[in-house]
This record gives C-alpha cells, sequence and structure tokens, in this order.
C-alpha cells in the first residue's frame, strides 16, 4: 500500500505524559501537513514541511508541541505534557507541489485520548 | 477572517435521491477548494479538486461546482447509496497549502 500511513492509530495516556507519533508520507511527495481534528468539527490546520523545512506553525501550536521532519521523509510529532484538552484525532496529509498545484492525501490518523 | 461554512449540518435522504451540499467561504482569493468524505473514527478520503481557475469537477456520481465571486461550492451526489452515508468536508485553500476545513455535513441515505 502506498497511502500514507500514522503510528500509533490509538494512544490513551495520563495527563503529564509525553507522546510521540509517526507520519510516512507517500513516497516522492515533498510536503507534509499535521491538523488536528476535534469531535464534530472540520481538521485544523497545525504545521507543515516542504522536504525537511518547517515552513510554518499555527498559533494553535502551544511549546508543548514539537514535530520534525529529518531528512524530508517520515515526520513526528510530540507532545510533551499532555493535557485533556489536547484529546483529538492527529491527522497527517502529504502532496506533491508541482508547478503551484498540489492535491493533499490523507492518513487514518491518530486518536489520541488523554485522561 | 477567513471561515467556511458547510450547511446544513446533517441530512438525511431515501435512497436514490440526489444529494446537495453547500460550502461557503469568507474570501473569494482562494488557490483550490477540495471536498472530502470521512467515515466514522476514519481518515479523509479526496473526493474532488477544483483549482481556483475552474468552475467545476465531475467525478462518476460526483459534481462539485466553484463560484469564487459569491464564495459557494456545491457537491451534488447523484442517486445516493446507503454506502454514501458518511461526513462530508469541504476545505478551501487560501494560503499555499494551509487547508480551512468547514465542520462538515453529515449524511444518512436510508434504504
Amino acid at each position: 500500500d502506498t497511502g500514507v500511513s500514522q503510528n500509533p492509530r490509538h494512544k490513551i495516556t495520563k495527563r503529564g505524559q509525553n507522546v510521540t507519533f509517526r507520519c510516512d508520507p507517500i513516497s516522492e511527495h515533498n510536503r507534509l501537513y499535521w491538523y488536528r481534528q476535534t469531535l464534530g468539527q472540520g481538521p485544523e490546520f497545525l504545521t507543515y514541511f516542504q522536504n525537511e523545512a518547517q515552513l510554518e506553525k499555527s498559533r494553535l501550536l502551544s511549546d508543548r508541541f514539537s514535530a520534525e521532519r529529518p531528512k524530508g521523509s517520515f515526520s513526528t510529532l510530540e507532545i510533551q505534557r499532555t493535557e485533556q484538552g489536547d484529546s483529538a484525532m492527529y491527522l497527517c496529509a502529504s502532496s506533491l507541489l508541482l508547478a503551484g498545484e498540489e492535491t493533499q492525501y490523507f492518513g487514518p490518523g491518530t486518536r489520541l485520548l488523554v485522561l | 477572517k477567513q471561515e467556511v461554512t458547510q450547511i446544513p449540518a446533517a441530512l438525511s435522504v431515501p435512497e436514490g435521491e440526489n444529494l446537495v451540499l453547500n460550502c461557503s467561504f469568507t474570501d473569494s482569493a482562494i488557490y483550490n477548494l477540495q471536498w472530502f468524505r470521512q467515515d466514522p473514527g476514519k481518515g479523509l478520503t479526496s473526493l474532488l479538486l477544483i483549482q481556483s481557475s475552474q468552475r467545476e469537477q465531475t467525478s462518476g456520481r460526483l459534481n462539485a461546482s466553484l463560484d469564487k465571486s459569491s464564495g459557494r461550492s456545491t457537491l451534488y451526489i447523484a442517486a445516493s447509496q446507503p454506502g454514501d452515508s458518511a461526513t462530508y468536508l469541504c476545505a478551501v485553500d487560501f494560503s499555499w497549502g494551509k487547508l480551512q476545513f468547514g465542520a462538515g455535513t453529515q449524511v444518512v441515505v436510508t434504504p
């Protein structure tokens, strides 16, 4: 399967713990996005990479959140000192930006529950 | 402030009827607009993408139109089937790839 994959699919943690999620994009895609979705809402943009460079971070992304994309391949999203308000679905998407056009392809998401 | 709104929030139709889903956005300066489908607890599946220069896109039973001047897009699904039951999300690219989503329309197609 050559789609976007995310691991783990589900994560339950206690408040104050650190968690890390991984996203493997479609091969050759140069852009990678992270979004967060809470129940009954559409996804909200968090951050994105072009190759290994992190180009923008949303103001939703507090200092407890950090994302990396070493070597422009897979990406990790880490949340430190989790809070109950961090409970959400974390979605990753990748795209190939060519001639100013792109289509984002989404992974299945990681559902986080903070107790 | 750039906003994306989807009305209605929920819709129930009998099998065979055509579905009409609406999306409105506040800024006509967009790069593209994309429609997605989301099944419960799952990720998003891209249905159609309309570039800023286009007026519509079609794929099988799906047709999406775009009117930038009025800030509206409509997704038509012909001859609905129970398998079309899902949440449909509209996403607008206002700023170089950062999609802004509506809250979605939850669709139920009854047999």
